[in-house]
C-alpha cells in the first residue's frame, strides 16, 4: 500500500542534541512538508520541499534543517537551536503542485519528541 | 496568523445527532479543505471545496462555502462514536498554490 511512514513514533533528545527524523513516502509525490502541532494546537509549517534539491522554509523554521537528497525522503533534523522542541511533528506530501492546484495533502501518522 | 479559524473549538454531542463546525478565513481562496485528525495520529483529508462551489457531499459530510463571507462550514449528519476526532480547515494562504494554512482546529466528541 502507498503511504507516508515516519519513524519513530516517539523520541527523546537530551540538551545540545540534535535529532533526526525520518519521512519517507512511495506515492511518487513531488511536493512535501514538515509541521510542528502543539498540543491543542493546529498545525504550523516548518519546511517544505517541491522537488528534489529544493526546500523552502515555512512559517517557524527557526532551529529545524532539512534535505531533499531523494524524491521519497524528507528527513527533518531538530538542531540544539530549537529550544522548545517538544512536540508533535507531522510529515506529508502532494502530487505536483504546478499540475493540480492545491492537492488534498497526504499524512503520515507523525513523530512525538520529548526533551530528556 | 491563522489563515482559518474554526468555531466551536470543541463540541459534544449524543451518537445519531448532527455535528456542524465553522471555519473562517481571511484572504481570497480557490479552495479550501477540510481534514480529520484521530487522537495522536495523522490528518486525514476529507473533502476540497473550490471557490466556484457553494456545497459538496461526500457521504454523511456536507460542506458548504460563503466566499462573499470569507467561511465554510462542515456538517456531519448522524453522528457516530468513531466520529471523535478534532476537524481542521485548510487554506491556501495569500491564494499560493504550493502550501497550506492550517486552522486550530474543532474537537468533536460523541457520546453513545
Amino acid at each position: 500500500d502507498g503511504g507516508i511512514t515516519q519513524s519513530p513514533k516517539y523520541l527523546f533528545r537530551k540538551e545540545g542534541q540534535n535529532v533526526t527524523l525520518s519521512c519517507e513516502q512511495n506515492l511518487n509525490h513531488d511536493a512535501m512538508y514538515w509541521y510542528r502541532q502543539d498540543p491543542g494546537q493546529g498545525l504550523r509549517l516548518i519546511y517544505y520541499s517541491q522537488i528534489v534539491n529544493d526546500f523552502q522554509k515555512g512559517d517557524i523554521a527557526e532551529g529545524y534543517s532539512v534535505s531533499r537528497e531523494k524524491k521519497e525522503s524528507f528527513p527533518l533534523t531538530v538542531t540544539s537551536a530549537q529550544k522548545n522542541p517538544t512536540a508533535f511533528y507531522l510529515c506529508a506530501s502532494t502530487p505536483p503542485i504546478g499540475r493540480y492546484s492545491n492537492q488534498p495533502q497526504h499524512f503520515g501518522d507523525g513523530t512525538r519528541l520529548s526533551i530528556l | 496568523s491563522q489563515q482559518g479559524e474554526e468555531d466551536p473549538q470543541a463540541l459534544s454531542i449524543q451518537e445519531g445527532e448532527n455535528a456542524t463546525m465553522n471555519c473562517s478565513y481571511k484572504t481570497s481562496i480557490n479552495n479550501l479543505q477540510w481534514y480529520r485528525q484521530n487522537s495522536g495520529r495523522g490528518l486525514v483529508h476529507l473533502i476540497l471545496i473550490r471557490s466556484n462551489e457553494r456545497e459538496k457531499h461526500s457521504g454523511r459530510l456536507r460542506v458548504t462555502l460563503d466566499t462573499s463571507k470569507k467561511s465554510s462550514s462542515l456538517l456531519i449528519t448522524a453522528s457516530r462514536a468513531a466520529d471523535t476526532a478534532s476537524y481542521f480547515c485548510a487554506t491556501p494562504p495569500d491564494g499560493t498554490a504550493s502550501k497550506l494554512t492550517f486552522g486550530t482546529g474543532t474537537r468533536l466528541q460523541v457520546t453513545l
